[in-house]
């Protein structure tokens, strides 16, 4: 079945550091593949997204690239804020109209000043 | 903006209770989703709904769960008989229209079974 496999956290960075996460997927077909972002007591916020390969989805500083060569979808950003502290989740859904998300464990990212 | 709204935000309940988890969808959306996040692990799928009927369902939603449309608003998720490894943040979303395939999340129930 299809599945998301996230780098393992917590992730602890100081502020304007150079941030990855780690994201690769297991899907038969063409999936499209999802950043999305639970700041503390809140619910899943969409972040980007993907559709096809090599897309790239940007947003906030935040961009991911539709790697299909290596099944991957990692988040970067160049420069990291206070504000960024979240867990971040890897997620797909096959193309094929909408179905449910698939999402990867999350990572727990916390920026310190 | 239009959002998802959710209520309650907590709902606690005694073990065998029924629980009734209530979501509003973003009004021309015409997919809608439960999920649900046990403490420290990930998102689940548990179903999603179109036209009126589940497209879609997932292990952990057994026949203790169901779920309905009753009226051209709302969508609700029932738990006949809680137990206590229900316990967890029940999230609904909806999809549709041209961003069909991006789904929109409520702020979450915190489900607490006691």
């Amino acid at each position: 079945g299809d599945s998301v496999t996230q780098m393992e956290g917590p992730v602890t960075l100081s502020e304007e550091a150079f941030l990855t996460i780690n994201c690769t997927y297991t899907a038969t077909g063409y999936p499209s593949l999802f950043w999305y972002v639970q700041y503390p007591g809140e619910g899943l916020q969409l972040l980007l997204k993907a559709t096809k390969a090599d897309d790239k989805g940007s947003n906030k500083g935040f961009e991911a690239t539709y790697r299909k060569e290596t099944t991957s979808f990692h988040l970067e950003k160049g420069s990291v804020q206070v504000s960024d502290s979240a867990v971040y989740f890897c997620a797909l859904t096959p193309i094929q109209g909408a179905q449910k998300l698939v999402f990867g464990q999350g990572t727990r990212l916390t920026i310190n000043p | 903006e239009p959002e998802v709204t959710q209520t309650p935000s907590h709902q606690v309940t005694q073990m065998g209770q029924e629980v009734i988890l209530r979501c509003v969808p973003i009004s021309n959306h015409l997919y809608f989703y439960w999920y649900r996040q046990i403490l420290g692990q990930k998102v689940e799928f548990l179903v999603s709904f179109y036209n009126n009927e589940i497209s879609e369902k997932s292990e952990i939603f057994d026949d203790q769960f169901s779920v309905e449309r009753p009226d051209g608003s709302n969508f609700t998720l029932k738990i006949r008989s809680t137990k206590l490894e229900d316990s967890a943040m029940y999230f609904c979303a909806s999809s549709g229209g041209r961003t069909y395939n991006e789904q929109f999340f409520g702020p979450g129930t915190r489900l607490t079974v006691l």
